[in-house]
């Protein structure tokens, strides 16, 4: 069965802690794989596409890798802003290009 | 102003009403879904559509419909609400050719008493 997990299930750091978030997912044929951002009681913002093992994405303090059966979400010196659920997804090939999404990272730095 | 809107962002109902939700886009998207949220159970597809006249259903579509009024509008209609349809419900666009890559309006917090 196609799935998406992620862990952990919550994390707490501390301003200038750098931690990492994984993505592990099982899919028949993987065509890319999403990171979101979502703020309390706001939609998902889109970070990042990865396409393929081996390739990296930065923005910012984050930066997104991938492997074959798993991503990662760098966070090197987080800030207070920083503070928020991440979602992972993945696309299948299917025929209608399937998402999955992830149940999230809740990710909380304090000052 | 935002791409993705949705209306209204809050709502609260009783057992057994027709309730309508609206989503407008001026992305120019032709994709657009309707998920919703539960806590520990992340984002659960409805419908999605791909153009007006493609209306197909996602893993949770019972007791929900749909309708796409143009390519910018898609709406998600529950006929008789039950309490267990209590969520946060959002409307996503994505281009069509490329990847999924889906973007978000601000979602409905829908609440059924």
């Amino acid at each position: 069965e196609d799935q998406v997990t992620q862990s952990p299930e919550a994390l707490r750091l501390q301003e200038g802690e750098s931690s990492s978030l994984n993505c592990s997912y099982t899919v028949s044929g993987l065509r890319g794989l999403f990171w979101y951002r979502q703020d309390p009681g706001k939609g998902p913002e889109f970070l990042f596409t990865l396409y393929s093992a081996g390739e990296e994405k930065e923005k910012e303090r984050l930066k997104a890798t991938l492997t074959k059966k798993e991503s990662f979400l760098h966070i090197t010196a987080p800030k207070p802003e920083d503070s928020a659920t991440y979602l992972c997804a993945v696309e299948e090939g299917t025929s209608y290009d399937k998402v999955i999404f992830g149940p999230g990272t809740s990710l909380s730095v304090i000052p | 102003d935002a791409d993705v809107t949705q209306t209204p962002r809050n709502r609260i109902t009783k057992t057994g009403k027709r309730i309508m939700l609206e989503c407008s886009q001026t992305k120019g998207h032709d994709r657009m879904y309707w998920y919703r949220q539960d806590p520990g159970l992340g984002l659960r597809l409805i419908y999605y559509s791909f153009d007006v006249k493609d209306i197909n259903k996602g893993e949770i579509s019972d007791g929900y419909s749909v309708s796409r009024q143009a390519q910018a509008k898609f709406s998600l209609s529950l006929e008789s609400a039950i309490p267990n349809q209590t969520a946060l419900y959002f409307c996503a666009t994505s281009d069509l050719g490329g990847l999924n890559e889906q973007f978000f309006g601000p979602g409905t917090r829908l609440t059924v008493l």
